[in-house]
């Protein structure tokens, strides 16, 4: 079974930290995703990568960075944590699309942050 | 890019009655349609998903149907149970493989 960590459950930072969330998968996918899940407006896509060292602005990328050194651990960074950044962020994995088959993500069990 | 309405955002049901859950989509090159579960305090689990080659697809109590001409799809869960509560999200991708989700139902099974 794929088995994506988020290394924190529960966050509390302070406005205008630098705040890190880490992500890794075991499964040695190439596809990695950043998402934050609020009330009311689903999922939105932060940011993606389709492999080492690439990423790709998702919907909604402002106040946020990303870094992917190695391939199983995907990291999201907030320059400069803001109170409209507390929510819940869910990091995922897949597979890579083969001959135009997409496969589906797998989550990790999400790190809510709370900015005060 | 795509657009995906997924409707209700809430479903109370009885145990023992089916739930149904729609989605439309708005991209005709989508041809991949994954179903995830949400849990309390975990994150989304794939649950069934469709591929545009098929119209039906089932899995014990869940099926999901698909409607290429228009554009939509639906989960179906029979004999619901409690454990069946949760937040339920559809998604459609094809040329991308980046999906895009619905907004999430969230489905109530009263003992």
């Amino acid at each position: 079974d794929v088995k994506v960590t988020q290394s924190s459950r529960y966050l509390v930072k302070r406005t205008g930290e630098k705040v890190f969330l880490e992500c890794v998968q075991d499964m040695d996918h190439e596809n990695m995703f950043w998402y934050r899940q609020d009330p009311g407006l689903g999922l939105r896509l932060i940011y993606f990568s389709y492999d080492v060292k690439m990423k790709e602005k998702g919907d909604i990328p402002e106040g946020y960075s990303v870094s992917r050194e190695k391939k199983e651990r995907f990291s999201l960074i907030l320059e400069s944590a803001s109170t409209n950044q507390t929510s819940m962020y869910l990091c995922a994995s897949s597979k890579p699309i083969l001959t135009g088959v997409n496969s589906p993500l797998h989550f990790g069990n999400g790190t809510r942050l709370t900015v005060t | 890019g795509e657009n995906v309405e997924q409707h209700p955002s809430t479903l109370s049901v009885q145990e023992g009655d089916s739930a149904v859950i729609k989605c439309t989509y708005s991209d005709s090159a989508s041809n991949y349609f994954p179903w995830y579960k949400q849990e309390l305090g975990k994150g989304p689990q794939l649950i069934i998903d469709i591929r545009s080659n098929v119209g039906e697809k089932k899995d014990q109590r869940i099926a999901v149907t698909l409607n290429k001409t228009a554009k939509h799809f639906s989960l179906h869960i029979t004999e619901t149970q409690p454990e069946d509560s949760a937040v339920y999200f559809c998604a459609a991708s094809g040329g991308s493989y980046i999906p895009t989700f619905g907004r999430g139902t969230s489905l109530i099974v009263h003992p």
